[in-house]
């Protein structure tokens, strides 16, 4: 299983776009990369997956370089209501039981 | 939206008491999860299942029992609770991880948590 290595916390201020790198040395082939983000007292939510190259939705972009040995989450002007734990994951097509939620990044947003 | 439901939410017992915690989803995924994460900590896995009456043990030992009986349902059991049980369990189902005849990576959808305090 790739291991993932993610900044403990990040502040930043509303408004401003954040960017969290995971470094993922060991990925292999198959692996996707996955992140999801965490507020307390509930479950971890789905923002984005992607291969290679940049993958953008509605909330966030995923930047992934093409030796895929690391990878950031960018969220553009960020709000209060984005402080939250985000957590970087790397796994393959196979079931979700092999990945593995680290520490995650505690990113707090201030005003 | 997921459709993944826990009950109780927040739950304070005794010592010695069973409890059954809760979890239903309505998306029809064959893969279910079971997680406990103590504040500021980790989450980790604790049961699992790939469909019904399948389940296995998941990578941090746990004294709590799991069942798979139907589809939607997959709930947890301390048949005698102790305070080192209390934490925050989550449950969470994955879809298939196939679309359009492409495999990605599945996406765990998961509850909102029950809180447990044991006294």
């Amino acid at each position: 299983l790739a291991k993932t290595t993610q900044p403990i916390s990040m502040d930043s201020y509303e408004g401003q776009e954040v960017n969290i790198t995971c470094s993922h040395n060991n990925i292999a082939t198959n692996d996707y990369i996955t992140w999801y983000q965490q507020f307390p007292s509930q479950g971890p939510r789905f923002i984005i997956q992607g291969y290679k190259t940049k993958v953008t939705n509605e909330v966030a972009s995923l930047f992934i370089p093409a030796d895929r040995k690391s990878s950031t989450l960018s969220l553009p002007r960020v709000s209060l209501s984005d402080t939250a734990v985000y957590y970087c994951l790397v796994g393959d097509t196979g079931s979700a039981r092999q990945l593995t939620f680290g520490s995650g990044t505690q990113l707090t947003v201030l005003p | 939206e997921a459709d993944i439901y826990q009950t109780p939410r927040y739950l304070v017992i005794g010592t010695g008491k069973k409890i059954t915690l809760e979890c239903s989803q309505t998306m029809g995924h064959d893969k279910m999860y079971w997680y406990q994460q103590d504040p500021g900590m980790e989450l980790h896995l604790i049961h699992y299942s790939y469909g019904v009456n399948s389940t296995e043990k998941g990578d941090l030992s746990s004294e709590s029992t799991v069942s798979r009986i139907r589809t939607e349902h997959f709930p947890l059991t301390l048949e005698s609770a102790r305070p080192s049980h209390t934490s925050q369990y989550l449950c969470a189902s994955s879809d298939p991880g196939l679309a359009g005849g492409q495999r990605y990576q599945e996406t765990q959808y998961f509850g909102p948590g029950t809180r447990l305090l044991v006294l």
